[in-house]
């Protein structure tokens, strides 16, 4: 079973930072928290990965709250080329076989 | 880099028949991948492969299902004979070990069985 919860699906208007938000409530202290995206009819996109601090890249930055039971994946200026399914999952580093996609959250990015 | 290359990208085939997909993992990554995305039941890992060994083959649903990686740049997926319930997305993804926290994934083979 998934050990992540995601709202289903969430809107957001282009030129704005896109918030979503991921519950591990049993994350264990070892586990990291890693963000793909799947554009419709592409394979799954890797965004960003982290263990507790707070981690930025070129696509987004994920927030760890300081207890890591949540994160925040942040998009900061969201275009229509965001829309897609972001999926939040927790796993060991050097086990990725182990990531259990869950149904994700769909993001549309509105006009 | 090309990136992870798979084949076909569509195929539509009969009930009974035999289907491979194919896959190039990027160079130099040890870690193969295949996944099989459905709508019922979302993303699902079939087997990995690492060093062109394979280390875990407990989600391949049935004898149906095989796979092979003679070497280190290709991979295939078997499934013979071929069901409609098989009809899927399968995807290939690869990754390095240094940076296991990331898989590379390939543009999916749409499986049709009718």
């Amino acid at each position: 079973d998934a050990k992540t919860t995601q709202p289903t699906s969430m809107d957001c208007a282009e030129g704005r930072a896109a918030n979503l938000p991921c519950n591990h409530s049993t994350i264990s202290g070892n586990e990291y928290v890693y963000w793909y995206r799947q554009i419709h009819s592409q394979g799954p996109q890797y965004i960003i990965h982290g263990l507790k601090n707070n981690e930025t890249n070129e696509m987004a930055s994920l927030i760890i709250t300081e207890d890591r039971k949540s994160s925040t994946l942040i998009l900061p200026h969201a275009t229509l080329r965001d829309t897609a399914v972001y999926y939040c999952i927790v796993s060991l580093l050097g086990s990725n076989y182990q990531l259990i996609w869950g149904a994700g959250t769909k993001l549309i990015i509105k006009p | 880099d090309a990136g992870v290359i798979q084949s076909p990208r569509h195929e539509v085939t009969e009930m009974g028949q035999e289907v491979t997909l194919r896959c190039k993992p990027i160079s130099g990554h040890d870690y193969l991948f295949w996944y099989r995305q459905t709508m019922m039941r979302g993303l699902e890992l079939l087997i990995y492969f690492n060093n062109n060994v394979p280390i875990d083959d407990s989600g391949m649903p049935e004898d149906r299902f095989s796979a092979k990686m003679p070497n280190a740049s290709f991979s295939t997926l078997k499934i013979q004979p071929s069901e409609p319930r098989d009809s899927a997305v399968y995807f290939c993804a690869s990754s390095f070990p240094p940076t296991l926290g990331e898989l590379f994934f390939g543009e999916g083979s749409r499986l049709t069985v009718l």
